[in-house]
């Protein structure tokens, strides 16, 4: 069945880092892929999304590269700053429900001054 | 102001205590879930609901009641609490104009079942 799989945090950068949070996936077919934001105290909401292959999701100063050869979407920032600090979730669109999502286990970010 | 609404945020309760969680969004949406987020696990669907008077079963259902009786509204039942249902709650809803997949979530109710 359809999977995501994200690195396992904490992970803990100094401010003006680079970041990479790694995700791949297993899927059939070619599903929408989204990184979702859970700052603290907060619900999640969307960061960014890719809806097919070598599409770019950007915001916020953050992108992620829908890669089909290598089913993967990997989050980037070039230089991230404490307010950074959060909870980071990949995650694949169901190809049977628009609104249906399947999650990866969430990646801690701590972002130290 | 676009929202969905959890409450409570926080709860304290005991074993076997009922307790319901209502969460209520003001974007017209047809769907909404439920999930629960524990640490190394992520996010768990309980349950989803496409519209009114429909529901359904997500990952781990059990202990948990759900209904959909107005279309803003989809409430959380605790029938009989237990300690392995502590956890952080997040109400999500959608609709058409959301675009794909794209959820809007509550704030969170943390519950704790002593």
């Amino acid at each position: 069945g359809n999977s995501v799989t994200q690195m396992e945090g904490p992970v803990t950068l100094s401010e003006e880092a680079f970041l990479t949070i790694n995700c791949t996936y297993t899927a059939t077919g070619y599903p929408s892929l989204f990184w979702y934001v859970q700052y603290p105290g907060e619900g999640l909401q969307l960061l960014l999304k890719a809806t097919k292959a070598d599409d770019k999701g950007s915001n916020k100063g953050f992108e992620a590269t829908y890669r089909k050869e290598t089913t993967s979407f990997h989050l980037e920032k070039g230089s991230v700053q404490v307010s950074d600090s959060a909870v980071y979730f990949c995650a694949l669109g169901s190809m049977d429900s628009n609104y249906q999502l399947i999650w990866g286990a969430g990646t801690k970010l701590i972002i130290k001054p | 102001e676009a929202q969905v609404t959890q409450n409570p945020r926080y709860l304290i309760t005991v074993t076997g205590k009922k307790l319901t969680v209502t969460c209520s969004q003001n974007m017209n949406h047809e769907y909404m879930s439920w999930y629960r987020q524990d640490p190394g696990l992520g996010l768990r669907q309980i349950y989803y609901s496409m519209n009114v008077e429909v529901t359904d079963k997500g990952d781990v259902p059990e202990g948990y009641k759900v209904s959909r009786k107005e279309k803003r509204n989809f409430p959380l039942i605790l029938e009989s609490p237990s300690p392995n249902q502590t956890s952080l709650y997040f109400c999500a809803s959608s609709g058409p104009l959301s675009g794909a997949n794209v959820l809007t979530f509550g704030a969170g109710s943390r519950l704790t079942v002593l």
